[in-house]
């Protein structure tokens, strides 16, 4: 699986947009891009995945470079509740792939009132 | 529906005790997983079932064990407790191999002393 970065930490506004990047330039062909988040004392919870083209749900948008080598998650309107420490994760899933969900340090976002 | 639910939510152990942390699903997933959660740290495997009577061991399943009778019960043992097993751990269960459709329960957070 590939390696990815994040920044330690990001504060954002109530109300506002959540941009948070994560940076995977060793990124296979065939490794998806996945999002989950913790919010304090819970257990994970999946946001978003992509591979190559841009994806949007209730919860968020994935936006990935050509290259394919950063992505960013986009919460639109960030409310309190989105206060979490948000994980970014490439790997191979499905029949070819993992079983494992592994994470790093991740991003945490503070939403401040 | 329940999701994923796990018992005991909190347990202090003493060096050397055994205990078993429960973990049952009502959504009939076939997979199920145990993972740890280190503080500070992600995610680390423990060991994964695909299915009634088969489990695998995963990254780090030194000093556990499981068992999967049912499709609903996965309950992992802790045999001979350490310090080292201190951690919050997770179970989790899919209905397929796909890392999105990773459901997690609540967490049992287990120190050893």
């Amino acid at each position: 699986d590939a390696k990815t970065t994040q920044p330690t930490s990001m504060d954002c506004a109530e109300g506002r947009a959540a941009n948070l990047p994560c940076n995977h330039s060793t990124i296979s062909g065939n490794e998806y891009v996945y999002w989950y988040r913790q919010i304090h004392s819970q257990g994970p919870q999946y946001i978003i995945h992509g591979l190559k083209n841009n994806e949007t749900n209730e919860m968020a948008s994935l936006i990935i470079t050509e290259d394919r080598k950063s992505s960013t998650l986009i919460l639109p309107h960030a409310t309190l509740r989105d206060t979490a420490v948000y994980y970014c994760i490439a790997l191979i899933t499905g029949w070819a792939g993992s079983y494992q969900l592994t994470f790093g340090k991740g991003t945490k976002l503070s939403v401040i009132p | 529906n329940a999701g994923v639910t796990q018992t005991p939510k909190f347990r202090i152990l003493k060096i050397g005790q055994s205990m078993t942390l429960q973990c049952a699903q009502d959504m009939n997933h076939n997979y199920m997983y145990w993972y740890r959660q280190d503080p500070g740290m992600g995610l680390k495997l423990i060991y994964y079932s695909v299915g009634a009577g088969i489990t695998d061991k995963g990254e780090v399943p030194n000093g556990y064990n499981v068992s999967r009778s049912t499709t609903e019960d996965f309950p992992l043992r802790l045999e001979l407790a350490a310090p080292s097993q201190t951690s919050v751990y997770f179970c989790a269960s899919s209905y397929s191999r796909e890392v999105y459709e990773q459901y997690f329960g609540p967490g049992t957070r287990l120190t050893v002393t």
